[in-house]
C-alpha cells in the first residue's frame, strides 16, 4: 500500500526558504502513470495546488502560476522522494502542507505537516 | 482556466441524506471533477471522481452511502444515511492542462 510522508523544518524564518520533502513508500517515484504533487492549506482556509512533478525518466513540472516565480519541485530517484522548495516566504506562506499522488486527481495522501513562518 | 463554487456550508439531521453541490463556471461544464473529504484535524481523503453525464468512480473502501450524480454545470454529492463522522469538510477538484483547481470547500454539519 502506498504511503507518503512529509517531512522538514516546521519553523522558517520569513524571507528564507522552506524546504520540504515527501517520502514514498509502496510505490515508485519514476512511475509514467503518476505525477506528484503538493499542496497546501493555510490555518482555517481551503486547499491550495502548488504544482506538481511527472518523472517518468525525465523531469515535467507544473507549477500554480501564483507561486510559480517561488517554488520548485524536484525529484530524487536514489531516495524515491520529491521535494518542495519555496523561496522568500512571509507569514501568508504558514499552512500544513500536503503531498499526494496524482492520477487525475489527488487520489492519494500524505498526512501533512504544519510550517510555521516567524521569526 | 475552470473556477468551481460551492457553498461554504451545509447541515442535515443524523440519519437524513444531504447534497452538496459543486458548480463548473461558463465554458467548462463538461469537465471531470474529483470529490474529497475531509474530517477535522485530517488530510484530505479522495472520494470519488464524477463525469458530466453524472456517472462516477468511487474509491476502494468509500461506503455505499456516497453517491455522486450531474445536472448541467453542477456536480453533486449526496450522503445518504448521515453519520457522525460525514461531519466533516467537503472539497471538489477538476484539472487543466496539468492545473490542479480546488472550490472553497462545504463545511457539512451533522444535527
Amino acid at each position: 500500500q502506498l504511503q507518503l510522508q512529509e517531512s522538514g523544518p516546521g519553523l522558517v524564518k520569513p524571507s528564507e526558504t522552506l524546504s520540504l520533502t515527501c517520502t514514498l513508500s509502496g510505490g515508485s517515484i519514476r512511475s509514467s502513470l503518476y505525477y506528484w504533487g503538493w499542496i497546501r492549506q493555510p490555518p482555517g482556509k481551503g486547499l491550495e495546488w502548488i504544482g506538481s512533478i511527472h518523472y517518468p525518466g525525465s523531469t515535467y513540472t507544473y507549477y500554480n502560476p501564483s507561486l510559480k516565480s517561488r517554488v520548485t519541485i524536484s525529484v530524487d530517484t536514489s531516495k524515491n522522494l520529491f521535494s518542495l522548495k519555496l523561496s522568500s516566504v512571509t507569514a501568508a506562506d504558514t499552512a500544513v502542507y500536503y503531498c499526494a499522488r496524482v492520477d487525475e486527481t489527488f487520489d492519494w495522501w500524505g498526512q501533512g505537516t504544519l510550517v510555521t513562518v516567524s521569526s | 482556466q475552470p473556477v468551481l463554487t460551492q457553498s461554504s456550508s451545509a447541515s442535515a439531521s443524523l440519519g437524513s441524506s444531504v447534497k452538496l453541490t459543486c458548480t463548473l463556471s461558463s465554458g467548462h461544464t463538461t469537465y471531470i471533477i474529483a470529490w474529497h473529504q475531509q474530517q477535522p484535524g485530517k488530510a484530505p481523503r479522495y472520494l470519488m471522481k464524477l463525469g458530466s453525464s453524472g456517472s462516477y468512480n468511487k474509491e476502494s473502501g468509500v461506503p455505499d452511502r456516497f453517491s455522486g450524480s450531474s445536472s448541467g454545470a453542477d456536480r453533486y454529492l449526496t450522503i445518504s444515511n448521515l453519520q457522525s463522522e460525514d461531519e466533516a469538510d467537503y472539497y471538489c477538484e477538476t484539472w487543466d492542462s496539468n492545473t490542479q483547481i480546488f472550490g472553497g470547500g462545504t463545511k457539512l454539519t451533522v444535527l
